[in-house]
């Protein structure tokens, strides 16, 4: 058990619809990012937060957003979805810089 | 822009021989790289971090290189065995940026 949790684990919706992955840390990290894992694909890395900032980003689609709230959690919000937004999406964190990641484990969503 | 290689091609080799995976990055400088262990379907693992000032990092069976001239870290596990059968991502990184994984090389070890 890393200590990061996502919720939920799987998410079976349809094209066009919005939905919302919820990202705990690990106690005490600041540091949160997201990625993207289509099938047998590598991670892709969407966003970085640092104690509620925005960081760094990449290539983060304009229909996705995602934040950083004041007790740390995180959210990454998937809008207008489309059948190629089907992946596995991790939220990893850690304490801070130079340090290492722990991944949580994944979302799973399916856009039908 | 900066780009992160590792061999795509799967990786096989026989239970107890020495697995060595290659990991080059261009156009940027770490201060240190990181590897991780990805199996199916899972979060990656943390492995081991090496800075640029260390050329060499060991943790039990794993070993890593980190050569700044040739812009080059080699991942080697010794003695290996099944269990060791994974994608193992490597992940240069130069400080308060954000963190990118190479696409990772498949390791298969067979009994």
């Amino acid at each position: 058990d890393s200590g990061v949790t996502q919720t939920p684990k799987h998410l079976i919706t349809a094209t066009g619809q919005r939905v919302t992955l919820r990202c705990s840390p690990r106690s005490g990290d600041l540091s949160v990012y997201w990625y993207q894992q289509s099938l047998d694909q590598g991670l892709q890395f969407l966003i970085q937060y640092y104690n509620g900032e925005e960081r760094a980003k990449g290539n983060i689609l304009e229909r996705f957003s995602a934040q950083q709230f004041p007790d740390l959690h995180s959210e990454l919000n998937l809008s207008s979805l489309e059948l190629g937004d089907s992946a596995l999406y991790f939220c990893a964190s850690s304490p801070g810089v130079g340090t290492e990641a722990f991944f949580g484990q994944g979302t799973r969503l399916t856009v039908v | 822009s900066q780009k992160i290689e590792q061999n795509s091609e799967a990786l096989n080799i026989q239970e107890g021989k020495t697995a060595t995976l290659t990991c080059n990055y261009t156009n940027y400088s770490p201060a240190y790289l990181q590897w991780y262990r990805q199996d199916p379907g899972r979060g990656p693992v943390f492995l081991l971090l090496i800075r640029e000032n260390e050329k060499e990092k060991r943790k039990e069976r794993l070993k890593v290189t980190f050569d700044t001239t040739l812009k080059q870290s080699l991942f080697h596990i010794t003695a290996s065995q099944p269990a060791d059968s994974a994608t193992y991502l490597c992940a240069p990184n130069t400080g308060f940026q954000k963190l990118v994984f190479g696409t990772g090389t498949r390791l298969l070890v067979s009994p």
